[in-house]
């Protein structure tokens, strides 16, 4: 498996634009989370999902980010529009609950640029 | 509730003494506990895992962490630390699926620097 795959890498975009970042999660896990990662508020979780249904979204931060997992192999998050304060590296996990493995496997993150 | 504490946000230690890094957690379930690496500019890489197989667990680059349920701690150790050893480093507890809760509780992190 390739792991968990986001895309872009990174992003420079203008304030009030739209950004939708993409996560693919690893075949056969049944949870995927976002993450945002900042220098002043470290790691923060957004939002996760069990078998594609959105679990808890208290840490998205305002109504601009919505995220979505139309099937068990593609979630996006969105913002709309986007502002300065919203630069950060975002990241995508997922992870499994039964078997051996069940740690939480990172893609390398979408940075996110608001200029 | 569940959580996760690392006692220490930052770590300083000369070049090849040992090196100690604090994670206590609270759960009311059997945990599944996990060390992670975040070198500057990259994704987390998980370094070593423990669950409920043997206590004392090894992981990449020199790395081992012992689970001491009677202390709820799961600390991070390496004999000797190596300048390519300065990261961040994550604690973390997945908790099981019925248990209500979020399954992945981080800690807030451990920046560890390594003097020359």
């Amino acid at each position: 498996d390739a792991g968990v795959i986001q895309s872009p890498r990174h992003e420079v975009t203008e304030m009030g634009q739209e950004v939708t970042l993409r996560c693919k999660p690893i075949s056969g896990h049944d949870y995927l989370f976002w993450y945002r990662q900042t220098m002043m508020r470290g790691l923060e979780l957004l939002i996760y999902f069990n078998n594609n249904v959105p679990i808890d979204d208290s840490g998205m931060p305002e109504d601009r980010f919505s995220a979505k997992m139309p099937n068990a192999s593609f979630s996006t998050l969105k913002i709309q529009p986007s502002e300065p304060r919203d630069s950060a590296v975002y990241f995508c996990a997922s992870h499994r609950t039964t078997g051996v493995n069940t740690e939480a496997f990172f893609g390398q993150g979408t940075r996110l640029t608001v200029v | 509730a569940q959580s996760v504490t690392q006692l220490d946000s930052h770590v300083s230690v000369s070049e090849g003494t040992p090196v100690l890094l604090r994670c206590n957690y609270s759960s009311s379930y059997s945990p599944s506990l996990f060390w992670y690496v975040q070198h500057p500019n990259k994704g987390l890489q998980l370094l070593l895992k423990y669950t409920s197989a043997a206590t004392l667990v090894k992981g990449i680059n020199g790395f081992e962490a012992e689970f001491k349920k009677s202390e709820t701690s799961f600390h991070l150790t390496k004999p000797s630390a190596h300048m390519s050893d300065a990261a961040e480093y994550f604690c973390v507890v997945t908790l099981p699926r019925n248990s209500g809760n979020t399954p992945l509780v981080f800690g807030k992190g451990t920046r560890l620097s390594v003097i020359a």
